[in-house]
C-alpha cells in the first residue's frame, strides 16, 4: 500500500467554481501534513501547511481528520491560475516527506 | 542565485553510461533532498542529507545510484551504468533545520537514457 494516495482527477471546473479532493494515508504515526502545488513541467512548490483544528489560506481550506488518516483541500472561486497537480505530503519523520502522485486540476473560462 | 541551482537541465545518454547530477541549495540550508520524478507518478525519494550527520540512503534504489555533499553545500547525485528506466526528473530540494516541512526544490534536470 502506498505511504500516501491521492485521486488523480482530472477534476475540471469552471471560474469561479468549488472544488475539493482528498488525500488519505496509511501511516497513523504521521506527524506533519502539507499541500504542495506543481504546475506542468514546473518544481513542486508549498501551498500550505495543514493543521488539526484545519486552517484557511485565502479561497484555499485545508482539513486534516485523523481518525480516517485523510486530508483534504478546498479550492473556492477557482481561477483559471488554480490549474495545477496538487500534491499530498505527509511526514512520519519530521524530516522524511512523503509526496502522493498529486490531484490534477483544470479550471476552464 | 536565490534558489535552488540544478545542473544540467536536462542529460540525454546511452544505456550503460555514467551520469552526473549536480544540484547547489539555497545558502545556509542544511537540509538537502534528492527526489525522482516518473512521468505521472509522484515524487519518490531517494536520500537526505543534513549539515555533517550520516546521510538517509533509504531510498536509492540500487547500487548504482549514489549521492554525496561537499562541504555541506554541493551535492552530487551519480547514476553508473544507467538503464532506461533511469530516465526521470531528478528533483533537488533544500530547507531550513527550523521549517523541515517547507522545501524549496530546484527546477530538476530531466535525464533520458536511449
Amino acid at each position: 500500500r502506498k505511504e500516501v494516495e491521492q485521486d488523480p482527477g482530472p477534476f475540471n471546473v469552471p471560474e469561479g467554481a468549488t472544488v475539493a479532493f482528498n488525500c488519505t494515508y496509511s501511516n497513523s504515526a504521521s506527524q506533519s501534513f502539507f499541500w504542495y502545488r506543481q504546475d506542468c513541467r514546473k518544481e513542486p512548490k508549498l501551498l500550505m501547511s495543514v493543521y488539526s483544528s484545519g486552517n484557511e489560506d485565502g479561497r484555499f481550506t485545508a482539513q486534516l481528520n485523523r481518525a480516517s488518516q485523510y486530508i483534504s483541500l478546498l479550492i473556492r472561486d477557482s481561477k483559471l491560475s488554480d490549474s495545477a497537480t496538487y500534491l499530498c505530503v505527509v511526514t512520519v519523520f519530521d524530516y522524511k516527506l512523503s509526496f502522493g502522485a498529486g490531484t490534477t486540476v483544470t479550471v476552464r473560462a | 542565485g536565490a534558489g535552488v541551482s540544478q545542473s544540467p537541465s536536462n542529460k540525454v545518454t546511452e544505456k550503460g553510461k555514467d551520469v552526473e547530477l549536480r544540484c547547489d541549495p539555497i545558502s545556509g540550508h542544511t537540509a538537502l533532498y534528492w527526489y525522482r520524478q516518473s512521468l505521472g507518478q509522484g515524487l519518490e525519494f531517494l536520500i537526505y542529507f543534513q549539515g555533517n550527520s550520516a546521510p538517509d540512503k533509504s531510498g536509492l534504489p540500487s547500487d548504482r545510484f549514489s549521492a554525496e555533499r561537499t562541504g555541506g553545500s554541493v551535492s552530487t547525485l551519480t547514476i553508473q551504468r544507467t538503464q532506461q528506466e533511469d530516465s526521470a526528473v531528478y528533483l533537488c530540494a533544500s530547507s531550513s533545520r527550523e521549517n523541515t516541512g517547507e522545501l524549496f526544490f530546484g527546477e530538476g534536470s530531466r535525464l533520458t537514457v536511449l
